[in-house]
């Protein structure tokens, strides 16, 4: 069975940083692209950014460039967002996503960004 | 980037009756691949969102037949041909053709 369990949410101040942990199960991790979407309270979805299997192709949203980075750990089974000098508006939602289709999703971890 | 536009954002529909979304992307969707990576998600109340058909009319892994996808190009069609109760929340069209993805607004649907 394919699980995607997201941690590494919570509360922090503008401006500060949180690193968002993705564990993978069930699946050839090593061989997927993964991405990170993210939804603010009552909004619709937003991706956030992309991963190759191999790290060697990396893509963000205009929203977080130059604040988050997406990683992997292929031999841990897990991906990693580090989101540096957050905002207000980065509130979400954040879900792990498997795949081009995105057919395989986290339960979400909450970040909340305020003073 | 790619813009998804959905219709109508919400409906309202009687159990046992048909119900349609459209979706129309900014840009064509078809692949030189010959594939065309258009996507449909439903999110129900307090869940993450899920899977219902891939590259225009796939259906996922456990999705009943009730629904089906048509379209081609930049022009999508979702249709429930007979919403249950369970079939209630917000469905999200996507594109994964080029990075950004992005994702409809989303189309709310209430049963009467």
């Amino acid at each position: 069975e394919v699980q995607l369990v997201e941690s590494g949410g919570g509360l922090v101040q503008p401006g500060g940083s949180l690193r968002l942990s993705c564990a993978a199960s069930g699946f050839t991790f090593s061989s997927s692209n993964m991405n990170w979407v993210r939804q603010a309270p009552g909004k619709g979805l937003e991706w956030v950014s992309y991963i190759s299997p191999g790290s060697s192709t990396i893509y963000y949203a205009d929203s977080v460039k130059g604040r988050f980075t997406i990683s992997r750990d292929n031999a841990k089974n897990s991906l990693y967002l580090q989101m540096n000098s957050l905002r207000d508006e980065d509130t979400a939602v954040y879900y792990c996503a498997r795949g081009r289709e995105q057919g395989y999703w986290g339960q979400g971890t909450l970040v909340t960004v305020s003073s | 980037d790619i813009v998804m536009t959905q219709t109508p954002l919400s409906l309202s529909v009687t159990p046992g009756q048909p119900a349609s979304i459209s979706c129309m992307s900014s840009q064509s969707l078809l692949h030189s691949d010959g594939k065309t990576y258009f996507y449909w998600y439903l999110q129900k109340p307090g869940q993450s969102p899920q899977l219902l058909l891939y590259e225009v009319s796939n259906r996922f892994s456990g999705v009943p037949d009730r629904f089906s996808g048509s379209g081609s190009g930049t022009d999508f069609t979702l249709k429930i041909s007979r919403v249950e109760a369970e079939d209630v929340g917000v469905y999200y069209c996507m594109q994964s053709i080029q990075l950004p993805r992005t994702f409809g607004q989303g189309t709310k649907l209430e049963i009467k």
